[in-house]
């Protein structure tokens, strides 16, 4: 299974709304990451996760709250989220080499969650 | 700025012509990847160059990385449909963190 899935595919939501993103791998990876993609814009790293510890975070405003609950899967939970944040979601999963070290290795990518504001 | 460069921004290709794609940084690069999109999906692994000089093709696919280890090229051979899509190089510029390029957009037509 070399499959990183991610659901639901799409989702909109109120500006009030609490909701969540999944992702799941089964490739015995050890790191997990969040990237956000707007159009017409390359992915941009928002969360890594290395053996289930939060390693990376990129800045990102607290309405975004990421979970790692084990090795396999990951969430991104979303809440009080603004129009802007509208965008393509996307995990994605790497054999963990060396921690702390250059050359992640190959990322394994999610189809991506579309998700759009109101 | 953007970390990472890639040119052209697009490229319109007749099928079967030759093509390349540059992806340019201001800092060493110690891994190299390239990725390719489909609108709104997620990426696809191409290849991935750690060594100056390193040259790896699949299919019809080439990809370098210069001696410098700041500058990487993908070239394609005889374009088809199905080589239509983003690409994107990436690189850990950072440790731990895999950045990606500005992106090239590839059309190509019958």
């Amino acid at each position: 299974d070399t499959e990183v899935t991610q659901t639901p595919k799409h989702l909109v939501m109120g500006m009030t709304n609490k909701k969540s993103l999944k992702c799941e791998q089964h490739m015995g990876h050890r790191a997990m990451y969040w990237y956000k993609q707007k159009a017409k814009k390359p992915p941009e790293l928002m969360f890594v996760y290395s053996y289930e510890k939060l390693s990376i975070n990129e800045s990102v405003p607290s309405r975004f709250s990421p979970e790692c609950p084990n090795s396999s899967l990951l969430n991104l939970h979303l809440h009080a989220l603004q129009p802007e944040d509208s965008a393509l979601y996307l995990c994605a999963s790497s054999l963990r080499r060396t921690s702390g070290s250059f050359n992640t290795g190959e990322l394994f990518f999610g189809e991506g969650s579309r998700l759009t504001v109101l | 700025s953007q970390e990472l460069e890639q040119s052209p921004q697009s490229l319109i290709v007749q099928e079967g012509k030759n093509l390349t794609i540059n992806c340019t940084s201001s800092k060493t690069l110690y891994g190299l990847y390239w990725y390719k999109q489909k609108y709104g999906e997620g990426l696809i692994f191409l290849m991935m160059l750690q060594k100056g000089g390193e040259e790896k093709s699949h299919e019809k696919i080439t990809a370098k990385l210069d001696e410098k280890k700041q500058q990487s090229s993908l070239h394609i051979t005889a374009s088809q449909p199905s080589h239509a899509g983003i690409y994107l190089c990436g690189a850990e510029l950072h440790r731990d963190k895999l950045i990606f390029g500005t992106g090239t957009r590839l059309q190509v037509f019958p």
